[in-house]
């Protein structure tokens, strides 16, 4: 079974301070996905990121896909309190099939 | 706009009462999803249907069915609800060609507690 963990599970950081998400596996993937949620509403996808070490910037989000297509980061630069609420990455397996690998999630507060 | 719609948001039932959770999407997507999720444990996939009338099982399939008679509705069913299916549950939906980079398109969720 693949697994993606996350890190760290919750962060409660002050306005204006810049942070960084992991999501890591011992499986390579074949595209990862983020997705942002916030409290009562469902998930919404932020970036999909397909190439080993691809890049992608989303504003103040910077996303990487690591060279081996088995880790991703997800850096944000001075956050902001619209920048809280529960960061999932998601894998789409090699195999092709429709089970997405959602991560465990990171609960992240930002603080005014 | 596009939209995922799941008829209640919240639900208390009882031990070994019959539930039904409803999902509406309005975007022709072929592929539909019905996940739970708890902290800590992520998305975990209960149900697939790819298409009407087609499903597969997910990764935790036991104690739930489905029903997928049209293209825009997919349903969840508790036959017997049981406490430790209280849960947050978010139904998803992708067009079929996305196949597997595609953007999954979630509705609110529906947060069930089992007493």
């Amino acid at each position: 079974t693949q697994l993606l963990e996350q890190s760290p599970q919750f962060l409660s950081i002050q306005e204006g301070e810049n942070l960084t998400v992991y999501c890591n596996s011992s499986s390579v993937f074949s595209s990862l996905q983020w997705y942002r949620q916030e409290p009562g509403e469902g998930p919404v996808l932020l970036v999909t990121v397909v190439t080993g070490g691809e890049v992608k910037k989303l504003k103040r989000l910077t996303f990487q896909f690591g060279d081996a297509r088995k880790d991703s980061s997800l850096h944000i630069t001075a956050a902001q309190p619209g920048d809280t609420g529960l960061y999932l990455c998601a894998g789409t397996p090699t195999s092709g099939t429709y089970k997405y690998i959602f991560g465990t999630g990171t609960r992240l507060k930002v603080l005014a | 706009d596009v939209k995922v719609t799941q008829s209640s948001r919240y639900l208390v039932k009882r031990t070994g009462e019959k539930v039904f959770l409803e999902c509406v999407q309005d975007m022709d997507h072929e592929n539909m999803f019905w996940y739970r999720q708890d902290p800590g444990l992520g998305l975990r996939l209960i149900y697939f249907s790819y298409d009407v009338k087609m499903k597969e099982k997910g990764d935790i399939p036991e104690g739930y069915s489905v029903s997928r008679e049209k293209k825009e509705r997919f349903s969840l069913i508790l036959e017997s609800a049981s406490t430790n299916q209280t849960s947050m549950y978010l139904c998803a939906s992708r067009p079929d060609w996305a196949s597997n980079t595609g953007e999954l398109f979630f509705g609110e969720g529906s947060r069930l507690t089992v007493l």
